[in-house]
């Protein structure tokens, strides 16, 4: 079992579409989580952290699920701009900065 | 432009070359890292170093070695690669301790082996 795993998609979705991704992952003391983005031929870049209690950034709302091991971000009125591959992102220690990341899933959003 | 800067971009190397790739970080943090990235793969954590000293070496073949003189400068040396190789090499910088540990990379260096 990897890690840490993601639905690669593509997910391709007209614009104003809500859409969610998982991410589930294997190490259940895992400290902390994360979304980033990365757009085609970029860097990687922080999108949101996920916090126990889920948080929101204006359309986005990450979801922590630790008795299942899962994360979630959802995105609501996706904008065309929103097309890119985000990356769930796990923090299996608190020391020694091992952070595992997913494959990716690749988002599209069309007009 | 990030606070954390990676040259060359671009590298095309036969397999009998020796290069570097170099990492500078000026956001003060104190971890640095190399990750691999090859298409369609998830990013390989390949070394990190907390405060100067290598505190992970993730199985990577000897033909990559790491190099931290000082908290802001880091360097990926390559010799005798294979095709194999070939992929995009991020350098990523990280306040520990801090509690998040939040990346911040570079533009990366893609690398072509020939």
């Amino acid at each position: 079992r990897k890690e840490v795993e993601q639905d690669p998609g593509p997910f391709n979705v007209p614009e104003g579409a809500t859409v969610a991704f998982n991410c589930t992952y294997s190490n259940s003391a895992s400290q902390s989580f994360f979304w980033y983005r990365q757009d085609c031929r970029k860097e990687p870049k922080l999108l949101m952290s996920v916090y126990s209690s889920g948080n929101e950034d204006g359309r986005f709302t990450a979801q922590l699920n630790r008795a299942s091991q899962y994360i979630s971000l959802l995105i609501r009125d996706s904008k065309l701009s929103d097309s890119a591959t985000y990356l769930c992102v796990v923090n299996f220690y608190n020391q020694g900065g091992k952070l595992i990341f997913g494959q990716g899933t690749e988002l599209s959003v069309k007009p | 432009e990030t606070g954390v800067t990676q040259t060359p971009r671009h590298l095309v190397m036969g397999m009998t070359n020796k290069k570097s790739l170099k990492c500078e970080q000026h956001l003060g943090h104190n971890a640095m890292y190399w990750y691999k990235q090859s298409a369609k793969k998830p990013l390989e954590l390949m070394f990190v170093y907390s405060l100067e000293e290598r505190v992970e070496n993730n199985s990577v073949p000897s033909r990559f070695s790491p190099e931290c003189p000082n908290s802001s400068h880091l360097f990926l040396h390559l010799h005798t690669l294979q095709p194999e190789d070939s992929a995009l090499y991020l350098c990523a910088s990280s306040r520990l301790n801090s509690g998040a540990n939040v990346l911040t990379f570079g533009a990366g260096s893609r690398l072509t082996v020939l």
